[in-house]
């Protein structure tokens, strides 16, 4: 089984702008959650989709959001780039359906915001 | 905030040593997981133990948990170069019909061959 994918897994942008990260799940998993992780604030909880449907949200503002496809594939949104976003996105997949599910990380796709 | 959190920061041995890495969290758990993290890519699930089980074993890897203490800690024994990473500890707290895994900062173990 191929695993979570991401891309890009490099990018540059600059404060303003806005970035979508895309995430493609191992295949038959249906929650797809992302996270922040930089280094003084370590790993945060994004958001997490389950069936299109956004199920779990952390403590982000609004400029942070997501989406996911039928085919359980997720886009994650930043707006108005601040230089503080700079750090790495993770996402990762899991079946969704158990309380102990172990989920399955992508490599991460690396925002660096000038 | 971060609901685990783990001791030491950072860890430097030498290959063959045992590690052994704790990890404290404030609230009540579902389970608990390890999680290994190899230079800013991608996090590999270790080893999940439940709020019922004390001790689990996996290779070379044994995981405790103390729920009065709210405590758990990883063991690595005889560590090799390739164990080098950041490995990080996950609670579950309930929302919005499933568990939210919330992260430690985790511990940098460094061993040198």
């Amino acid at each position: 089984k191929a695993g979570v994918t991401q891309t890009p897994r490099y990018l540059i942008k600059t404060r303003g702008q806005q970035v979508t990260l895309s995430c493609s799940p191992i295949s038959g998993h249906r929650s797809v959650s992302w996270y922040q992780q930089t280094p003084g604030q370590g790993l945060q909880f994004l958001f997490e989709y389950f069936s299109e449907t956004q199920r779990n949200k952390g403590n982000f503002p609004g400029r942070f959001s997501g989406r996911q496809f039928s085919n359980s594939r997720s886009e994650m949104n930043v707006s108005t780039l601040e230089l503080g976003d700079s750090a790495l996105y993770l996402c990762a997949s899991s079946t969704g359906t158990s309380g102990t599910d172990t989920q399955y990380f992508g490599p991460g796709t690396r925002l660096t915001v000038l | 905030s971060q609901q685990g959190e783990e001791d030491p920061q950072a860890l430097s041995i030498q290959e063959g040593e045992n590690a052994t890495m704790n990890c404290s969290y404030k609230t009540s758990i579902n389970n608990l997981q390890w999680y290994r993290q190899n230079s800013g890519r991608g996090l590999v699930h270790l080893i999940l133990i439940r709020s019922n089980e004390r001790e689990k074993h996996s290779g070379r890897l044994r995981v405790t948990l103390d729920t009065s203490k709210k405590s758990s800690s990883l063991l690595i024994t005889a560590s090799r170069a390739a164990d080098t990473a950041s490995y990080f500890c996950a609670t579950e707290s309930l929302g919005g019909g499933s568990y939210i895994p919330t992260f430690g900062r985790g511990t940098s173990l460094i061993v040198h061959p």
